[in-house]
Formats: structure tokens, sequence, C-alpha cells
């Protein structure tokens, strides 16, 4: 079993929808979680992190975390073209450790 | 920008050549990072240095690969006699480490295509 999982997609969405990315993970002792959006032949950009249990919200991202489920999503409010890219969570296990997820591909369609 | 640069950030090379690729990090960050990606997979953790410490290297790191940060400040990572496989995005991040929130920020990536 990966560390990090994620469904890999891709993920189609409308443009105006919702976009649910979700990310579950293996260790009990992570301590924080990290959305990454990534475009194609890019590196990773920080969209925002997440180390308490409930929902935190950035303009139109909503970071959601559930330490018993183990599990951290993220949701896109009113999806733009610009939104498609691959997004990546990243787990912080303990005091040292990071493991990346292999992404999700998210497709805004017009 | 993230600030993070990496240079170069394309490198093409033949297979047995080596190749170093150098990463400068946000000024004031103490922790530096090398991840690799390779197409539809998530960045790889290579290798992490706290200021000049070399604290942990994956065990994806193979002799043919070393890593240093001399002066706590800038990085660079050599391949030996580099193979295809080898063929990667070489992504460096730095963070600073304050209690349980570090937030690594990307450089832009050295793309290596071994012929």
């Amino acid at each position: 079993q990966k560390e990090v999982e994620q469904n890999s997609g891709p993920l189609s969405v409308p443009e105006g929808a919702i976009a649910s990315l979700n990310c579950t993970y293996s260790d009990r002792g992570s301590q924080s979680f990290f959305w990454y959006r990534q475009y194609s032949g890019k590196s990773p950009e920080l969209i925002m992190f997440i180390y308490s249990n409930g929902d935190k919200e950035d303009g139109r991202f909503t970071a959601q975390l559930n330490k018993a489920s183990q599990y951290v999503s993220l949701l896109i409010r009113d999806s733009q073209p610009s939104d498609s890219a691959t997004y990546l969570c990243l787990s912080h296990f303990g005091n040292e450790k990071l493991t990346f997820g292999t992404g999700t591909r998210l497709t805004i369609i017009p | 920008d993230t600030g993070v640069s990496q240079d170069p950030r394309h490198k093409i090379t033949k297979r047995g050549q080596n190749v170093t690729f150098r990463c400068d990090p946000i000024s004031e960050h103490n922790r530096l990072y090398w991840y690799r990606q390779t197409l539809g997979q998530g960045p790889e953790f290579l290798t992490y240095f706290q200021n000049e410490a070399q604290l942990e290297k994956s065990r994806l790191l193979s002799d043919r690969f070393s890593a240093e940060r001399p002066k706590g400040s800038f990085s660079t990572l050599e391949i030996q006699r580099t193979e295809q496989g080898d063929s990667a995005m070489y992504l460096c991040a730095s963070s600073l480490v304050r209690t349980l929130q570090e937030t690594q920020y990307f450089g832009p990536g050295t793309r290596l295509l071994v012929l």
C-alpha cells in the first residue's frame, strides 16, 4: 500500500462547478498536509496547507482534513479552465519525512 | 517565481557522462530538498539538507548520485555515469522549518535527458 494515495484521474469537471480532489494516507503520525498544483512541464506550486481537523478556506479553495479517516481533500469552487492541472497531495510524516501522492489530473471543461 | 532557482533548466547528455545541477534556495531557508519526477508520477524524494548537514538519503539514491550543500546555502546534485533511466525532472525545494508548519517552495526544475 502506498503511503499517500490519490486517484490519478483524469477528473473532468464543467466550468463553474465544484471540483473535489481526494487524498488518503496510511501513517497516523502524519501531521500536516499540503496541496500543490502542477501545470504540465512546470514545477509544483503551493496552493494551501492544513494541519488541523476540519476545513480551511482560501478564496475558491477549501482544504478538508479528517485525521480519524486519514483523508484530506481539496475543493475548488467555481472551477475555471486555468485550474486544469495535476494536483499533488503532500503528507508530512512526523518531523522529517514528506511524501507526495502521484497526483490527480484535473480538466475543467469550458 | 518562488525565489528558488535551478541551473541549468535543461540538460541533454550521453549515457556514461557526469552531470551536475545547482540549486539556490530562498536565502533564509534552512532546509533544502532534492526530488526526481518522471512523467505521470509525483515527485520522489531523493535527499535533504538542514543547513549544511545531509540528514536523509532515499534508498532510490544510488551510489552514482551525490549531493552537497557546503556552506548551507546553494546545493549541487551530481550524477555520475548517467544512465537512460536517469532521464527525469530534478526538482529542488527549500523551506524554513517552524514547528509543524514546514512549507516547501519549489524551483523551476532541471530537465535531464540521457541519450
